[in-house]
């Protein structure tokens, strides 16, 4: 069973441009959900898919930043004419479905974004 | 709103001894969810153990244990004998419980412990 992977797992870039993130979750969960987390910070809930569906976006999420799930598999993060306030490690989760109520999320390894 | 308090920042110990890191929450529902993870220098979030809010048993597995009083909204986790492979930043979370609900995780600041040799 592999993990939660993330692609790429360092970026670079410079103010103004965009970038996107990939995350490919464990393949029999339907849940998807994107993080952020700051120095010295615990992570921050970004946005959440339900197999393709984005059912929850936090206010975190500017217009500048769009995610999709188009095949209710990989998910990908964009982020536009990025800030150097958006220089951050992303995380992605997934989870199983909850016949039950919450069930642990298990997280990648995160992208980390480096604004210059 | 919910809320997660580690109001540790850094707890620093010598190998062997016990250390106790502590979790406060604030939410105003009557179901939810309460999760620790530890994320070691490499930076990738382990789950270590997830408590419905209606059970309030203790767990213990191995060196860890971890002690849940809804009557003083804590959920504090103890690590027994430690060993420098515990250092890491701990964090406590918790997550809503209602029917459709995305259960994000809304996490506190964190713990950094460090066991020294």
């Amino acid at each position: 069973d592999t993990g939660v992977s993330q692609d790429p797992r360092h970026k670079i870039t410079k103010r103004g441009q965009n970038v996107t993130f990939r995350c490919d979750p464990i393949s029999e969960h339907n849940r998807l959900y994107w993080y952020r987390q700051t120095l010295g910070q615990g992570p921050e809930f970004l946005t959440y898919f339900q197999n393709e569906a984005q059912l929850e976006k936090s206010r975190l999420l500017s217009d500048r930043f769009s995610a999709e799930r188009p095949k209710g598999s990989f998910s990908t993060l964009e982020i536009q004419r990025t800030e150097q306030g958006d220089s951050a490690m992303y995380l992605c989760a997934s989870s199983y479905p909850s016949g039950q109520g919450a069930y642990e999320q298990y997280f990648g390894p995160g992208t980390r974004l480096t604004v210059t | 709103a919910q809320k997660v308090t580690q109001a540790q920042t850094e707890i620093s110990v010598v190998e062997k001894e016990d250390v106790t890191l502590d979790c406060v929450y604030e939410t105003r529902d009557t179901t939810y969810y309460l999760f620790w993870y530890k994320q070691p220098p490499s930076g990738e979030l382990v789950f270590l153990i997830r408590r419905n809010s209606f059970d309030e048993q203790n767990e213990i597995s191995g060196r860890y244990s971890w002690n849940f009083q809804k009557s003083t909204s804590s959920f504090n986790f103890t690590i027994t004998a430690s060993q420098v492979v515990d250092s890491a930043v701990y964090f406590c979370a918790l997550s809503e419980a209602q029917m459709d609900s995305s259960y994000k995780l809304i996490f506190g600041s964190g713990t950094r412990l460090l066991v020294r040799p």
